[in-house]
């Protein structure tokens, strides 16, 4: 199937600075990127919609200035975390859509785990 | 409003036991479902999907899932489960006009036990 992979795998960051968080498919071109941020033992909440070319989507409650996301080609979404502080400390996960497949399916990377100190 | 429903937060079983992890869903327009599983500290794998045609779908190690348009259910079973599929299962729906969002249930939690 579908490989998606995340960079870096965990990260830990001082209160203030930013953190990147790049998401890329290795064996497809992917329009359309999703992130997700997973908080312990609860479901994932999507955070926003990741469209190449063109101003992320962002669900309600998201602050998009908080967190940024930029599209930039077919194969890698970033999400730039900035200004970090400790409640943003979380397990962030990045899905892609592989329009070579079957309607609407999502294959995930192995997520990324930020820690703000 | 849409929505889905994973009822069972925790489902324990011994091994080698059949099992079943309940999903419901409400929704007025179409519907794809998905199940996926998630190991500890790791991203999401596809166990299988509906999108059309027959309502019994077969997945990877050993999981199936059945489509019941009726009772809005797309439960997952397993006959004979082991140590390794000890993991978090998620259902997943995507609603026709919803942009190809996934909204997920809360998550079952499966422990095998010996």
């Amino acid at each position: 199937g579908a490989v998606v992979s995340q960079h870096p795998s965990r990260v830990i960051c001082k209160s203030g600075t930013s953190v990147k968080i790049e998401c890329r498919s290795l064996d497809f071109q992917a329009t359309t990127m999703f992130w997700y941020r997973q908080f312990p033992k609860q479901s994932l909440m999507l955070m926003a919609t990741s469209n190449e070319g063109s101003k992320a989507t962002y669900e309600q409650g998201v602050e998009k200035d908080k967190f940024l996301i930029n599209h930039a080609s077919l194969t890698l979404s970033t999400l730039t975390v900035t200004s970090a502080h400790p409640e943003d400390s979380s397990f962030y996960i990045c899905s892609a859509r592989d329009p070579g497949t079957s309607t609407d399916t999502q294959y995930f990377g192995p997520g990324t785990r930020l820690t703000v100190l | 409003a849409q929505s889905v429903t994973q009822l069972d937060s925790q489902v324990p079983v011994f091994e080698e036991a059949p099992v079943e992890l309940r999903c419901n869903y409400s929704s007025s327009v179409s519907v794809y479902l998905f199940w996926y599983v998630q190991y500890p500290n790791q991203g999401l794998q596809l166990l299988l999907k509906y999108l059309s045609g027959s309502t019994l779908v077969k997945g990877i190690n050993g999981f199936e899932a059945e489509f019941n348009k009726s009772q809005t259910s797309f439960h997952l079973r397993k006959p004979s489960v082991h140590i390794s599929d000890t993991a978090e299962y998620f259902c997943a729906v995507t609603f026709t006009g919803g942009g190809n969002k996934l909204t997920f249930g809360t998550g079952t939690q499966l422990k095998v036990e010996l």
